[in-house]
């Protein structure tokens, strides 16, 4: 079993809905990490959080350290949005090593 | 700044030849991480540098791939001999203060050894 577990795996969705991609973790943990990988392979840094919720534009991360869970919203989703959600885990013994989720893969349609 | 850079984008080579990947990393950063990533295992952490001090290197598959950043502006990934089974995407990032401040990647190499 992967320490690292996201669902769902495939999304699609309309422009303008509500989306969330989940993502459960098995380890202990120092902070949890959201990137974002565009479909011509570059990735970026979402959020990286520890507790509570963040917000950036439309995006929001939030975590429950008691249920080893993690949450990415996505509001009024647009077709610019579509790419590879990945989530990342970092050890509270060593925070510059991430253990990745195989990604969730989203696509908005217009 | 520029972002961090790799070369090349795109590498073809045969079974056995010698392969490598270049980094250069955003001025200033003193953290530098390579990564790969293949559909059955996503991304996988490989090395990765603090002030151009190997930390841990324990994600490096097998004694054929090596990696050196001789300075603060440059790292190398070297596969030799190159497998089949090495074919992937292969990033770079750098950072400062860890992945604790968000980490900066590459646009990657893609790899296909043939």
């Amino acid at each position: 079993k992967n320490e690292v577990e996201q669902s769902p795996q495939n999304l699609t969705a309309q422009e303008g809905e509500f989306i969330t991609i989940n993502c459960s973790y098995s380890v202990g943990i120092s902070a949890l990490h959201w990137l974002q990988q565009h479909p011509g392979g570059g990735i970026v840094s979402l959020f990286m959080l520890s507790s509570g919720k963040k917000k950036h534009g439309r995006l929001i991360a939030t975590i429950n350290i008691q249920e080893k869970h993690s949450s990415l919203h996505i509001t009024a989703s647009h077709p610019r949005d579509s790419a590879v959600y990945i989530c990342a885990v970092s050890s509270p013994y060593n925070t510059d090593k991430l253990i990745f989720g195989t990604g969730t893969r989203l696509q908005v349609f217009p | 700044d520029a972002g961090v850079i790799q070369s090349p984008r795109h590498e073809v080579t045969e079974m056995g030849q010698e392969v490598t990947l270049r980094c250069k990393p955003i001025s200033g950063h003193d953290y530098l991480f390579w990564y790969r990533q293949t559909m059955m295992r996503g991304l996988e952490l490989l090395i990765y540098f603090n002030n151009n001090v190997p930390i841990d290197d324990s994600g490096m598959p097998e004694d054929r791939f090596s990696a050196k950043m001789p300075n603060a502006s440059f790292s190398t990934l070297k596969i030799q001999p190159s497998e089949p089974r090495d074919s992937a995407v292969y990033f770079c990032a750098s950072s400062s203060w860890g992945h604790g401040n968000g980490a900066f990647f590459g646009q990657g190499t893609r790899l296909t050894v043939v």
